[in-house]
């Protein structure tokens, strides 16, 4: 079956650095993606791995080992406005049988910026 | 452009009702996905459409259903509602398979009573 483990709580104060882990069982994995939601609000695209190694985009990096099955989110110079859920995805087949590709999410990590 | 749209935002309905849903992605995406959020189980995949057709399903009761349009609009269907189907419903869209990742309306909030 499929399944993504991430911690359920993080903190950290302004401007620190923090990491989000995520390890991931699934099969036909097309890659590791990340999301954030703020409270009410929608989830939003931060960044997609396919390959191994580290994507960076700005404050936000993200990072891919196919053969750990592990990723991680990596969130600099923090800002209180980062304070907000992350969630892993995998692109995978899911239980479908065919080549079709569907988003699998972990439960989210809570994220609290402290001034 | 504009952003996925999904409607109604709010949505009461009594236990054994049936309830439809809509969603409009952003335009020239033609991959529809729908999913579940609670905050117990987080968020599940429910299906996704693409061209019309259902690429994928996720691991719900037939009571769960939907259809995609020429034009890409989608719509779910929820029938004999119970309790548990409270939750939030978002649509996403993405232009093919979603490696460019998926772009997230802001969900219809449905409380059963």
């Amino acid at each position: 079956g499929q399944s993504l483990e991430q911690p359920s709580e993080v903190t950290a104060v302004e401007g620190a650095i923090v990491q989000i882990n995520c390890t991931y069982q699934t099969s036909g994995f097309y890659g590791l993606s990340w999301y954030q939601q703020h409270d009410g609000g929608a989830p939003t695209f931060l960044s997609y791995n396919a390959l191994d190694g580290l994507e960076e985009t700005g404050r936000f990096s993200s990072f891919l080992s196919r053969s750990d099955s592990y990723g991680y989110l990596l969130l600099q110079e923090l800002q209180m406005k980062d304070s907000a859920s992350y969630f892993c995805a995998v692109r995978d087949r899911g239980i479908s049988s065919g080549s079709a590709r569907q988003l699998t999410f972990g439960s989210g990590t809570q994220l609290t910026v402290l001034p | 452009k504009a952003g996925v749209t999904q409607t109604p935002r709010y949505l009461i309905k009594t236990r054994g009702q049936q309830v439809t849903l809509s969603c409009s992605p952003i335009s020239g995406h033609r991959s529809v996905s729908w999913y579940q959020q609670t905050p117990g189980q987080g968020l599940q995949f429910l299906f996704e459409y693409f061209s019309e057709t259902q690429r994928n399903k996720g691991n719900f009761p037939g009571r769960f259903s939907g259809r995609q349009f020429s034009n890409s609009r989608s719509e779910m269907n929820v029938s004999t509602l119970e309790l548990g189907d409270s939750a939030l419903y978002l649509c996403a869209s993405s232009e093919g398979q979603g490696a460019g990742g998926y772009t997230f309306g802001s969900g219809t909030r449905l409380t059963v009573v």
